[in-house]
C-alpha cells in the first residue's frame, strides 16, 4: 500500500486565494484527520470523518475553512480566502476499525501552506 | 475541553544518557497512543497502551500507562542520535470514535 497520499506537497499563495488540500487515505480505512501544525500552537485536530461523515468539526478555525470527503478514498480541505496566519503543515491521516492496526493513525507526509 | 499536555517541551541530552517524556491528560483516557516525529517529518505510530498500569517495552523505549489512566510516560535508555525528534502522547477519550487529543510534544535533541 502507498500510504495517505497528500497532494500538493508544498503551496505559495497569496492572501486573499483559494486553497484546496488533497488527501487520498489508506485503503479500506474508515476514519480520517485532518490536522494542522505550527510552532506556536502545535498539532491541532481540525475536522475527522468516520465512513465519510464529518464528526467532529469544532477544530476548524472559521468559516473560511471546509472540508469534504465525497468518498472513502479522497478528502479535500479548502481555505477560502486564505490568510498569512493560515501558514503551517497541513497533515491528512487515517485509521482503520479492525485489525491489528485498529486506531492506529498513520499519517500522510504533510502539504506546507505558505500564505503570502 | 479535552487537553494533554507533555512535559518537557524540550530536552538536550547527550548520548547515552536517559529520556524521560511525561504526559498528563485532564481526564480519564481509554487508551493512549505514542507517535514520533521527525525533523521535517510526519508523525508516526509508535504504540498504544489499554489497560491500566500497563507497561510496554520496544528495545530502549519503555512505555507505562497510569494506573488511574490519566497519564504515561516514555523512557528512553542510552539515547542514540536516531532518537533525535518529536515525541508526542495521544489521548483517546470515551466515545470518541477513533479521535485522539494529541499531547504538546517533548522535542529531543541527542548530542553526539
Amino acid at each position: 500500500d502507498a500510504g495517505v497520499i497528500q497532494s500538493p506537497r508544498h503551496e505559495v499563495t497569496e492572501m486573499g486565494q483559494e486553497v484546496t488540500l488533497r488527501c487520498k487515505p489508506i485503503s479500506g480505512h474508515n476514519s480520517l484527520f485532518w490536522y494542522r501544525q505550527t510552532m506556536m500552537r502545535g498539532l491541532e485536530l481540525l475536522i475527522y470523518f468516520n465512513n465519510n461523515v464529518p464528526i467532529d468539526d469544532s477544530g476548524m478555525p472559521e468559516d473560511r475553512f471546509s472540508a469534504k470527503m465525497p468518498n472513502a478514498s479522497f478528502s479535500t480541505l479548502k481555505i477560502q480566502p486564505s490568510e498569512p496566519r493560515d501558514s503551517a503543515v497541513y497533515f491528512c491521516a487515517s485509521s482503520g476499525a479492525i485489525g491489528p492496526s485498529y486506531n492506529e493513525q498513520f499519517f500522510g507526509p504533510g502539504t506546507r501552506l505558505t500564505v503570502l | 475541553g479535552q487537553q494533554v499536555m507533555q512535559i518537557p517541551q524540550y530536552q538536550h541530552v547527550q548520548e547515552g544518557e536517559d529520556f524521560t517524556t511525561y504526559c498528563n491528560s485532564s481526564t480519564t483516557l481509554s487508551n493512549i497512543q505514542w507517535y514520533k516525529q521527525r525533523p521535517g517529518g510526519h508523525p508516526v505510530f509508535l504504540i498504544q497502551l489499554v489497560k491500566s498500569g500497563e507497561v510496554k517495552k520496544q528495545k530502549r523505549l519503555t512505555f507505562q500507562f497510569g494506573e488511574a489512566k490519566k497519564n504515561s510516560s516514555l523512557h528512553i535508555t542510552a539515547t542514540q542520535t536516531t532518537d533525535v525528534g518529536t515525541y508526542f502522547c495521544a489521548g483517546r477519550h470515551s466515545g470518541g470514535y477513533q479521535k485522539v487529543t494529541f499531547g504538546t510534544g517533548t522535542k529531543l535533541q541527542v548530542i553526539p
